[in-house]
Parts: structure tokens; sequence; C-alpha cells
């Protein structure tokens, strides 16, 4: 079965360092990777993914993510972090390309920016 | 751009009450989703659509039924609202164009009383 860990619950950053953001998977095929951000009080919004090609994703907002295969994680980057990056992230895993495919979610990494 | 549309973001109800939250999208997709967030248990999926009057359970169907008669709709359903089912409910959907992403509406807040 797929999953999807995220194994730090809140990450603190000072603003202009850089950041990371954690996540591991597990599927048995080949893995469609998804990062999305849900700000307070909003739904999740779509920043970056992981089909095939490239292991460094660029996405939106100034994020990018590494997909490494042998390691099994997709982890989420930043080069320079703002404040109003602050939110909650979540890492996802589908199994399948197709979008009726079950997609799995981490339980999310609140990110802290501190000015 | 995508566009989920929750209807409802704040509701209040009753222990008993039946319970419809409505999402509709308006991108022509196939493909339609209902999670519930809660603290520390991330997101999990209730119920999705991959065609009209089409549904498959989620990870925790129970308590909860759904409705998808147009394309465009899809209608989660509390028959029987329970305290512990306050919680944030996300519609999501995903298909044609945007490929193998799904999409996110605003989301909407159930509390039980």
């Amino acid at each position: 079965a797929q999953s999807v860990a995220q194994p730090e619950d809140q990450v603190n950053v000072a603003e202009g360092n850089p950041l990371t953001v954690k996540c591991t998977y597990s599927v048995s095929g080949n893995p469609y990777l998804f990062w999305y951000v849900q700000y307070p009080n909003r739904g999740l919004q779509f920043l970056l993914k992981y089909i095939t090609g490239d292991n460094l994703v660029k996405g939106s907002y100034g994020f990018e993510a590494e997909f490494n295969k042998s390691q099994t994680s997709f982890h989420l980057k930043k080069p320079s972090a703002l404040v109003s990056d602050s939110a909650l992230y979540f890492c996802a895993v589908r199994e399948g390309y197709s979008s009726a495919s079950k997609i799995i979610f981490g339980s999310g990494t609140r990110l802290s920016i501190r000015p | 751009d995508v566009k989920v549309t929750q209807s409802s973001r704040y509701l209040v109800k009753r222990t008993g009450e039946k319970v419809f939250l409505e999402c509709v999208q308006d991108m022509d997709h196939e493909n339609m989703f209902w999670y519930r967030q809660d603290p520390g248990l991330g997101l999990r999926l209730i119920y999705f659509s991959y065609d009209v009057k089409m549904k498959e359970k989620g990870d925790i169907p129970e308590g909860y039924s759904v409705s998808r008669e147009k394309k465009e709709r899809f209608s989660l359903i509390l028959e029987s609202a329970s305290t512990n089912q306050t919680s944030m409910y996300l519609c999501a959907s995903g298909g044609g164009d945007s490929g193998n992403t799904i999409y996110f509406g605003e989301g909407s807040w159930l509390t039980v009383v």
C-alpha cells in the first residue's frame, strides 16, 4: 500500500535562510508526488509536482522540490525564506497516472518563518 | 484558473440533523473528491467520484453518503450528524487538462453541537 510520511510536525526558520520540509514515500510502482500549501482557514493550494524527468522540480512562490528515488524522498526547498511562507505544507503521493487513482496525503508540516 | 467552490464556509448543525455540503467545479473535471481534515490526522478521503452517478468509498465513508447527478457538482451528505463529524471538509476535483493534479476548494467548517 502506498504511504507518505512527513517526519517533522513543525519547522522553524529565520527569514532569509534556506528552508527544507521533508517528505518520504512508499509506493509499489512509479510515484507521482505533489506538494500543497494551506494558509489559515483556507483550502489547499497546489505548489508543484513530480511526474517524470528532471529530479529537481520548480513550482509556485519560488519553491522547488528534489525527487530522490534511492532515498524515496521528495523534500520541499526554498533558497531564501519569507515570513509570508509561514503555513501548513502537505506532501502527497499517487500511485498511477490517472487523477482518479487514490492520492494519499501526509499529516502536514507547519512552517514558521521568524522575522 | 481552476475554480472549486464550496458554497458553505461555516456551518453549525445540531446532532441528528441531515447536512448537505455542496461543491461545484468549473473545469469539466471527471473526478471529484471529498476529504475531511483533522489536526494531527492530515487529510482523509471520504468518497470520490470518477463520473456522473459513479462513486467509490474512500478510507472513512461511515456516516456519509454522496451524490453526483451532474458532472460539475458533488455533494456530501451527513444523514444524521454527530459531534465526531465536527471537522473541516475539503472538496477537490481533477482530470481533463489538469492531468493528475487535483485542486481544492476553500473548505467547509462544520460544527455539530
